[in-house]
């Protein structure tokens, strides 16, 4: 079936750090791909989101680009800040079945 | 953006009653909504799906009599877990929505509920 595989986390950064979180995927078809964030405390907010092969989505710093050839939508951020201090969901919808299905999530803690 | 609430935002029950769980979509009508649970420092499971008006569908290895979910309007949707367990205790997370091209679902803020 459908699957997410995130890096284990936790990731730890100074402040102003470049930021990458792997995630790779499997899935039929030609899933669209999500990341989400939840801060501490808080429901899971969208982050930014690809629709399609060699799709780029962006957010507050944040990128992720679809690549079908090794099927990753991995999250980049040139420079992190303690704000971003969170827990980031790789997640991907497959066409046809209104389902979400999540990584295990990464947590990332960003000190001063 | 589009706005789900819960309530309560946490809740504390003793062993044996059951718990309701509100969730609403504040600016927009859910044609869908979804319900997960999120155990500590692990992602979100998927318990079930509810579309207004019909049953609601499970995942595997939910038990549907315990969990029972309604979803009576466009606006809102309720689980309520039966004779709670403290192996009921957990991070429960309803998502909507409006079924659009992109099915992008949003998120209620959660709710703890720990069983005593």
């Amino acid at each position: 079936g459908d699957s997410v595989t995130q890096m284990e986390g936790p990731v730890t950064l100074s402040e102003e750090a470049f930021l990458t979180i792997n995630c790779t995927y499997t899935a039929t078809g030609y899933p669209s791909l999500f990341w989400y964030v939840q801060y501490p405390g808080e429901g899971l907010q969208l982050l930014l989101k690809a629709t399609k092969a060699d799709d780029k989505g962006s957010n507050k710093g944040f990128e992720a680009t679809y690549r079908k050839e090794t099927t990753s939508f991995h999250l980049e951020k040139g420079s992190v800040q303690v704000s971003d201090s969170a827990v980031y969901f790789c997640a991907l919808h497959a066409g046809g079945y209104n389902k979400l299905i999540f990584g295990a999530g990464t947590r990332l803690a960003v000190h001063p | 953006g589009a706005v789900v609430s819960q309530h309560p935002s946490r809740v504390i029950c003793k062993s044996g009653t059951s718990v309701k769980i509100e969730c609403r979509s504040l600016d927009f009508q859910a044609t869908t909504m979804f319900w997960y649970r999120q155990f500590p420092k692990q992602s979100l499971m998927l318990m079930a799906t509810s579309n207004e008006g019909s049953k609601a569908t499970y995942e595997q290895g939910v038990e549907k009599d315990k969990f029972l979910i309604n979803h009576a309007s466009l606006t809102l949707s309720t689980l309520t877990v039966t004779s709670a367990h403290p192996e009921d205790s957990s991070f429960y997370i309803c998502s909507a929505t409006t079924g659009g091209p992109y099915n992008e679902q949003f998120f209620g803020p959660g709710t703890r509920l720990t069983v005593l």
